[in-house]
C-alpha cells in the first residue's frame, strides 16, 4: 500500500537559514502529495500540495516539487523565520481515498 | 465557505469516566469525516473515518467509538476512559484525498 517517510526531527535552525525537510513516498499510481503545518496547540493546516509529477506547490515562501523519478516531495524554504517554528507533516493520498501522513518533523527556528 | 468546528478545546477527565467529543462541518454536504489522535511528541493516528451517515470504519481497535448521527456531525465517544487515551484529538473533513483534508482546531484531552 501507499506509504510516506519523512526525516526525523527535531530540526533546529537560525533565522534566515535554508530549510529542507525530506519526504519520500511509495505509491501505486500517482496520488496527490501534501505538506501540512501544525503550530503549537493548533490543528493542522494545509501548507501546499501537488497533484501530478513535476508540479511545484508553493505557499508562504515554502516550496515542494513532486518528483516521480526519485519518489520525493521535499519541503524547502530559502530563509526561515522564528514564526515558521512548527511541526511539518508530509502526506499522500491513500488507495482507499484517505490521506496517509508521515510522522512529522518538528522545526525550531532561533533568532 | 466551509468551516469545521470541534469542541471542547481542552478537557480533563478522570479515569473511568465517559467521553464525548463533537465535530461539525458547515457549508458542505456529504463530506468524508475523520478522527485522528496525536499523542505527545508523536505522529497522527487515524482512529475512525466515515463516508456517510451511520457508516463508520475503525482503524484501531480500542475502547473508543465513533458515530455519525447527521450528515455533518461526527462524534467520538468512550464509556470508560483510560490513562492512555490522553492526547490531542483532531477532526477533519474532505471530499476526496486528492483535495486534502481540512482540520478542526483540536481537543486536548488529559485523563487523570
Amino acid at each position: 500500500g501507499n506509504s510516506v517517510t519523512q526525516m526525523e526531527g527535531p530540526v533546529t535552525l537560525s533565522e534566515e537559514a535554508f530549510l529542507t525537510i525530506n519526504c519520500t513516498y511509495t505509491a501505486t499510481g500517482y496520488p496527490s502529495l501534501f505538506w501540512y503545518v501544525q503550530y503549537p496547540g493548533e490543528g493542522l493546516q494545509l501548507l501546499l500540495k501537488a497533484t501530478k509529477a513535476d508540479d511545484k506547490g508553493s505557499n508562504k515562501g515554502f516550496e515542494a516539487t513532486y518528483r516521480k523519478e526519485t519518489t520525493s516531495f521535499h519541503l524547502e524554504k530559502g530563509s526561515v523565520q522564528v514564526s515558521d517554528s512548527a511541526v511539518y507533516f508530509c502526506a499522500l493520498g491513500g488507495s482507499q481515498g484517505n490521506l496517509i501522513f508521515g510522522k512529522g518533523t518538528k522545526l525550531s527556528v532561533k533568532p | 465557505s466551509q468551516t469545521i468546528h470541534q469542541w471542547p478545546a481542552t478537557l480533563v477527565q478522570p479515569v473511568g469516566s465517559p467521553l464525548s467529543l463533537e465535530c461539525t462541518v458547515e457549508g458542505t454536504s456529504n463530506p468524508n469525516l475523520y478522527w485522528y489522535r496525536q499523542a505527545a511528541g508523536r505522529g497522527l493516528q487515524l482512529l475512525f473515518y466515515s463516508v456517510g451517515i451511520g457508516q463508520i470504519s475503525s482503524e484501531v481497535p480500542q475502547n473508543l467509538s465513533a458515530s455519525r448521527p447527521q450528515d455533518r456531525q461526527f462524534i467520538l465517544s468512550s464509556k470508560k476512559l483510560l490513562l492512555s487515551d490522553s492526547g490531542f484529538y483532531l477532526c477533519a473533513w474532505s471530499f476526496e484525498a486528492d483535495y486534502g483534508y481540512t482540520f478542526g482546531s483540536g481537543t486536548r484531552l488529559t485523563v487523570v
